[in-house]
């Protein structure tokens, strides 16, 4: 079956920890993101990228780094000059960056919480 | 900058009754449109991916339409389920690929 994995389901951070969030697929997709949610808010864009060892900032990159050194793989690392880094993280890929008729499509998400 | 709205926030209806979703977006020069469903806890589902030179998409009781020039789209959900309540999010996809999500719309269906 061909999808996306997120590993672990649930994590816990301790305050000045560096925590990895792991994210993988097998569909053959060039493109894959990272998004973080919020209750009661929509997805924001973290990073994502198009092509392997190829990545871009989105819209709240600050306070985490990513890798893409094989096309199935895309580890977001969340590290301690993120401040609120308490919410549900999502990853998605797609089969080219290229807008057009393209769905994305999600991993079931990892919920980070700050203790 | 892109910005999706979802109205309402939330909906409840009993079963049977027909669902209607609103999306609207502010800059219309978007590439696609994308519905998603999610479940509480869980991740993102897609419905269907509306193509700009389209004005709608089905797939079985989900019907969306889109409408670029007035920068809105709406999913109907025909003669609805309790199996249906979730949140629905739209996402407004631009050339490069990236999606710009409205809060979501969470709908609960009676029995």
């Amino acid at each position: 079956d061909g999808g996306i994995t997120q590993s672990p389901k649930y994590l816990f951070r301790k305050e000045g920890q560096n925590v990895t969030l792991s994210c993988e697929q097998n569909l053959n997709h060039d493109a894959m993101y990272w998004y973080r949610q919020d209750p009661g808010q929509g997805l924001r864009l973290i990073y994502y990228s198009q092509i392997v060892n190829d990545f871009q900032k989105g819209d709240i990159a600050e306070g985490y780094s990513v890798s893409r050194e094989k096309k199935e793989s895309f580890p977001l690392t969340v590290t301690s000059a993120q401040k609120n880094p308490t919410a549900f993280y999502l990853c998605a890929s797609t089969r080219s960056w290229s807008g057009r008729g393209n769905e994305q499509f999600f991993g079931p998400g990892t919920r980070l919480t700050v203790l | 900058k892109q910005e999706v709205t979802q109205i309402p926030a939330a909906l409840s209806v009993p079963e049977g009754e027909n669902l209607v979703l609103n999306c609207s977006f502010t800059d219309s020069a978007i590439y696609n449109l994308q519905w998603f469903r999610q479940d509480p806890g869980k991740g993102l589902t897609s419905l269907l991916l509306i193509q700009s030179s389209q004005r709608e998409q089905t797939s079985g009781r989900l019907n969306a339409s889109l409408d670029k020039s007035s920068g809105r789209s709406t999913l109907y959900i025909a003669a609805s389920q309790p199996g249906d309540s979730a949140t629905y999010l739209c996402a407004a996809i631009d050339s490069w690929g990236k999606l710009q999500f409205g809060a979501g719309t969470q709908v609960v269906v009676t029995p």
